[in-house]
């Protein structure tokens, strides 16, 4: 299994600039989701979902967009990219017990 | 809303120490999961051990193990014989279980564990 995967590993954009990040799982978890990590501070959640099709917004949910169409795949969508959106990105799996999450690797994002 | 803190911002100790990394939790909920995950400079999030709010007895794996104090709502972490590759940050996070609301994990800001040689 290669567990939860996130691409890109890196990424620099515009302000304005619109751009998906990545995040597959092969486990068959139900329950997915984002986090942002800041300088000096935990993870938050951004948007999360506990199935394909339904999601739901967390902690931190603006300027960001999700959709879970398959139970795999679970992308995060920046529709206009501001420079406080820089930031380490990571996506998280789990089953629906949810006993245990499994995190990707993390996208650093830089937004100029 | 739940709130996690850990009060220790950095922490340094020789190789071969025993450390103990604190962490506080506010909630009203009575069963839910606490855990500790481990941040190395590779930025990988590493889970370290996990209580089950509904037992009583201490969660342990090899040199980690956790005192968790219910009623006080306190999980710290204690790392034994601690050695140079658990230099890391440490997060300590709670979640609900499922069923009882679909929120994600809610983390502290961490405590930057330092072993040196």
């Amino acid at each position: 299994n290669a567990g939860v995967t996130q691409t890109p590993k890196f990424q620099v954009l515009k302000t304005g600039q619109s751009m998906t990040l990545q995040c597959a799982q092969d486990m068959n978890h139900e329950y997915m989701s984002w986090y942002r990590q800041d300088p000096g501070m935990g993870l938050r959640l951004i948007h999360y979902s506990v199935g394909a099709g339904i999601t739901d917004q967390g902690e931190v949910p603006n300027g960001y967009n999700v959709s879970r169409s398959t139970t795999e795949d679970f992308p995060l969508r920046l529709l206009s990219a501001a420079p406080s959106q820089t930031s380490v990105y990571f996506c998280a799996s789990s089953t629906t017990t949810r006993n245990e999450q499994f995190f990707g690797p993390g996208t650093r994002l830089t937004v100029l | 809303a739940q709130t996690v803190t850990q009060s220790q911002p950095e922490m340094s100790v020789q190789e071969a120490e025993t450390v103990t990394l604190s962490c506080t939790y506010d909630t009203s909920e009575n069963n839910y999961y606490l855990f500790w995950y481990k941040q190395p400079p590779s930025r990988q999030m590493i889970l370290v051990i996990r209580q089950e709010a509904y037992k009583q007895q201490n969660a342990t794996e090899n040199r980690f193990s956790v005192n968790f104090q219910k009623a006080a709502k306190s999980f710290s972490l204690k790392i034994s014989d601690s050695q140079l590759g658990d230099t890391a940050m440490y997060f300590c996070a709670f979640m609900k279980p499922s069923g009882g609301g679909a929120d994600g994990l809610t983390f502290g800001k961490g405590t930057h564990l330092i072993i040196q040689p």
